[in-house]
């Protein structure tokens, strides 16, 4: 059974870049057909996808975040890792790692979560 | 990007009720639409995928129907441990999900 456990700071100051780290156990990161994803949830709001990086490489974001976002897996480590850059308050949140499908989108595999806050 | 909006927000039920939620995307999505419940402090957990396919130790009391805009999810005989917040989630482009409907006690 696959693990998924974030990691990364919890306070981040405004207009710094954040970055998460997702240790995968259980499975390979380059295995099957996965979306190694990344999603947040805003304090008492709804769940957003951020992105993933294919089991092949390729990578896709939410055009809300694409000119922000990088997610990149490192084999080595079995870990794929998200860098989010000049972040502000609105980048509050809880950011989660998942695997995700087949089917493509559905999330059945999460981690526990890491909030990250925002603020000077 | 595809609207997912999800009726009501709030439910209040009680143990026993039958329970349906809905939730309508922006434009056809055809089947690729799953069904979270999450609750207070715990990530989110899958229910239903394609619609209408209930995942692998999901009560039978959930199901899930619809397709195209329009998608249901209900609960047949509501238990004390399905009270929590339900999301859907469109798999069809750029996923997105809904704002949530929070099932509360009566």
């Amino acid at each position: 059974q696959v693990q998924l456990q974030e990691s990364g700071p919890g306070l981040v100051k405004p207009s710094e870049n954040l970055s998460l780290i997702c240790n995968v156990s259980g499975d390979s990161v380059t295995s099957g057909t996965y979306y190694w994803t990344w999603i947040r949830q805003p304090p008492g709001k709804r769940l957003e996808w951020i992105g993933y990086s294919y089991s092949s490489g390729s990578t896709n974001y939410n055009p809300s975040f694409e000119s922000r976002v990088t997610i990149s897996v490192d084999t080595s480590k079995n870990q794929f890792s998200m860098r989010l850059i000049s972040v502000t308050a609105a980048d509050t949140a809880i950011y989660y790692c998942a695997r995700v499908g087949p089917p493509a989108g559905s999330v059945r595999d999460w981690g526990q979560g890491t909030l990250v806050t925002v603020s000077s | 990007d595809i609207q997912m909006t999800q009726s009501p927000s709030t439910l209040s039920a009680s143990v026993g009720d039958r329970v349906t939620i809905t939730c309508r995307a922006s434009q056809s999505i055809g089947n690729w639409l799953a069904w979270y419940q999450q609750k207070p402090g715990k990530a989110p957990n899958l229910l239903i995928s394609k619609a209408s396919n209930l995942e692998s130790g999901v009560p039978s009391r959930f199901s899930g129907s619809g397709s195209g805009t329009e998608f249901t999810l209900t609960i047949d005989s509501l238990q004390p441990d399905d009270f929590a917040t339900y999301y859907c989630q469109q798999c069809y482009s750029y996923w997105t999900f809904g704002q949530g409907t929070k099932v509360e006690i009566k």
